[in-house]
């Protein structure tokens, strides 16, 4: 059964660079989905940062200056990088697979881990 | 790009029937048919309920159907039961080649 774990610092300092991985189990990442990630500010809704599949990807555009995905194969994981960060990125971050391309629903989902921005 | 429009919540009794609409533009819903619903309960992972505006995915109740007009999609849930109180996100493909999801609606079985 495939499963995502989403890791990483749980409080990043402003203008800093968050970075979070998800690790694959259950499944390769190597199979050519497309793999994303998505946000939930407290209380707020969902919000589409972006998704990859390592040779293609997909931003929003509102981050897009400031984001960046990657699969490392070698450890079955992906990863997320966003720069400069400011309060306004605090967020329960959340790693996820489409179904198959960018179109498709995201099927499977981490845990989610909540990143708080704050000096 | 901006959020898709959805109610912040509604509710309904046990056995009732109810319907989140999910509200976008000719960039994103009025466009394509990849419109998804997800339900949410807090603390634990979204899960895919609909996708392609109708689709259920297996193992998903027959209680939940989707459909769209325009730049509307809708999300009806049938029978109410307990379980069903959550979140609803709706999400849509978008001529960016990108995803926008809507606010989330909070259903509350009474």
């Amino acid at each position: 059964q495939l499963q995502l774990q989403e890791s990483g610092p749980g409080l990043v300092k402003p203008s800093e660079t968050l970075s979070l991985n998800c690790t694959v189990s259950g499944d390769s990442i190597s199979n050519s989905f497309y793999w994303g990630w998505v946000r939930q500010p407290p209380g707020k809704g969902l919000e589409w940062i972006g998704s990859t599949n390592g040779g293609s990807s997909s931003y929003n555009p509102s981050l897009k200056s400031r984001v960046t995905m990657s699969l490392d194969i070698s450890k079955n994981q992906f990863s997320l990088k966003l720069t400069s960060v400011t309060v306004a990125d605090t967020s329960t971050y959340y790693c996820a697979r489409h179904h198959w391309r960018v179109v498709d629903p995201l099927d499977v989902w981490g845990q989610g881990t909540l990143v708080t921005v704050s000096s | 790009q901006s959020a898709l429009t959805q109610p912040a919540s509604v509710s309904g009794s046990p056995g009732q029937s109810i319907t989140i609409s999910c509200t976008g533009s000719t960039t994103d819903i009025a466009t394509y048919d990849y419109v998804s619903w997800y339900q949410h309960h807090p603390g634990k992972a979204p899960k895919v309920i609909l996708y392609d505006v109708k689709t259920r995915p297996s193992g998903v109740s027959d209680r939940f159907s989707g459909s769209k007009s325009g730049n509307t999609a809708s999300l009806t849930i049938s029978g109410l039961q307990a379980e069903d109180d959550a979140y609803y996100f709706c999400s849509s493909y978008t001529t960016l080649m990108t995803l926008v999801f809507g606010g989330g609606t909070k259903l509350t079985v009474l």
